[in-house]
This record gives structure tokens, C-alpha cells and sequence, in this order.
């Protein structure tokens, strides 16, 4: 079965400082992987996405994610955080041939100026 | 840029009355999908639509509901006899191919009453 784990339910950091969101994914064959982000009383919008290659992928608004095999995971990146940063995260998995995305529980991330 | 639009943003009926939601999805879009978010919980599949067929479904996705695309822009939602734990954030989404990211509109929010 397949099952995407974020084991924080909110993230704080300051203004300017790095950020990770946290995710694991558990999936049978090779997975595609992503992140949306939900801003309140809004949908969710697309922020990165891996499927092949380079380990490190580069998204919207300056995020990235790494996906890492061994680890099973796909965390989520930002050198230097913004206030506008702030608002649920959402990591999803979806096994290569299957149309549906499994999401995690989200990650309500707050940036503190 | 392009969206997936929802109608209407907010929707209330009566325990047992049928609903119908409705969703323009992006127009070169080929998979056109419907997700739910009961408050404070995950993002759930509901079902998948290609080629004019469901392609995917979720337990959820139960007799009380069916999807139609009746025109070349148009994906609907119905669900025949509402129950009060239909009462969630619904979020129409769609994608270019299969594996490829999936873009949400806003959602509406149904309220069984």
C-alpha cells in the first residue's frame, strides 16, 4: 500500500533562516513524488515535483526538495525562509502507473519575523 | 496562466438532497481527478477520469456519487443523496498526461445540513 508520512504537524522558523519540511514516502516501484502548498481558503498549488533524475529538484518561490532512495524520503528545502512562507504543506506520492495521489497529513509551516 | 475554476466556492443542502459541483479544468488537460478534505484531515482521492471513463476510484467514491464530463469543458461531481459526512472541502484537479503534476482549483466547500 501506498502511504506518504509527515512526521511534524507545524514547523517554526525565523525570518531568513533555512527550512525543512519533513516527508516519507512508502510506495511498491518507482515513485513520483511532489509538494503543494495550501494558503488559507485556497487550493492547492504545485511547488515542485520528482519523477527521474537529478536527486535534487528545484520548485516554485525558491523551494527544493531532495529525494533520497535509501531514506525513502523527499524533504522540502528553503535556503532562506519568508513570512509569506507560511501555510500548510502538503507532500503527495503516486505509484507510476496509477492516476491517484496520496497525500500526507500537511505540515503547517510559521515564519516568525 | 491557466487554472482549474470551481463553482460555487460554498454550497449547503439538506441531508438527502442531491448536489452537483462543478469544475473547468485547464483545457489541454487530458486526466481530470476529484480529491476531498474533511475538515482538519489528509487531502483523499476520490476518483480519476480519462477518455471519458473513470480510469481510478477510491472506496469512498461509493454509488451516492458519479462524474460526468457533459461538454468539451465541463467535470461535475454529483452526489445523489447527501449524507452529513459528506461535508468537506472538495477540490477538483487535472494534468496534462499521466505522471505529470496535477492542478487543483480553489475547491468548494459543501456543508450538509
Amino acid at each position: 500500500a501506498q502511504s506518504v508520512a509527515q512526521p511534524e504537524d507545524q514547523v517554526n522558523v525565523a525570518e531568513g533562516n533555512p527550512l525543512t519540511v519533513k516527508c516519507t514516502y512508502s510506495v511498491s516501484g518507482n515513485p513520483y513524488l511532489f509538494w503543494y502548498v495550501q494558503y488559507p481558503n485556497r487550493g492547492l498549488q504545485f511547488l515542485l515535483k520528482y519523477i527521474t533524475g537529478d536527486n535534487l529538484v528545484k520548485g516554485s518561490y525558491g523551494f527544493e526538495a531532495e529525494f533520497n532512495k535509501s531514506q525513502t524520503s523527499f524533504h522540502l528545502k528553503k535556503p532562506s525562509a519568508l513570512v509569506s512562507d507560511s501555510a500548510l504543506y502538503f507532500c503527495a506520492v503516486r505509484r507510476y502507473n496509477t492516476d491517484k495521489l496520496i497525500f500526507g497529513t500537511g505540515t503547517r509551516l510559521q515564519v516568525f519575523p | 496562466e491557466p487554472e482549474v475554476t470551481q463553482t460555487p466556492s460554498h454550497q449547503v443542502t439538506q441531508m438527502g438532497q442531491e448536489v452537483i459541483l462543478r469544475c473547468v479544468p485547464i483545457s489541454n488537460h487530458l486526466y481530470f481527478y476529484w480529491y476531498r478534505q474533511i475538515l482538519g484531515q489528509k487531502v483523499e482521492f476520490l476518483v480519476s477520469f480519462y477518455n471519458n471513463e473513470i480510469s481510478e476510484k477510491s472506496e469512498i467514491f461509493d454509488d451516492q456519487f458519479s462524474v460526468e464530463r457533459p461538454d468539451g469543458s465541463n467535470f461535475t461531481l454529483k452526489i445523489r443523496s447527501t449524507k452529513l459526512e459528506d461535508s468537506a472541502m472538495y477540490f477538483c484537479a487535472s494534468s496534462e498526461r499521466l505522471g505529470t503534476e496535477a492542478f487543483f482549483g480553489q475547491g468548494t466547500r459543501l456543508t450538509v445540513v
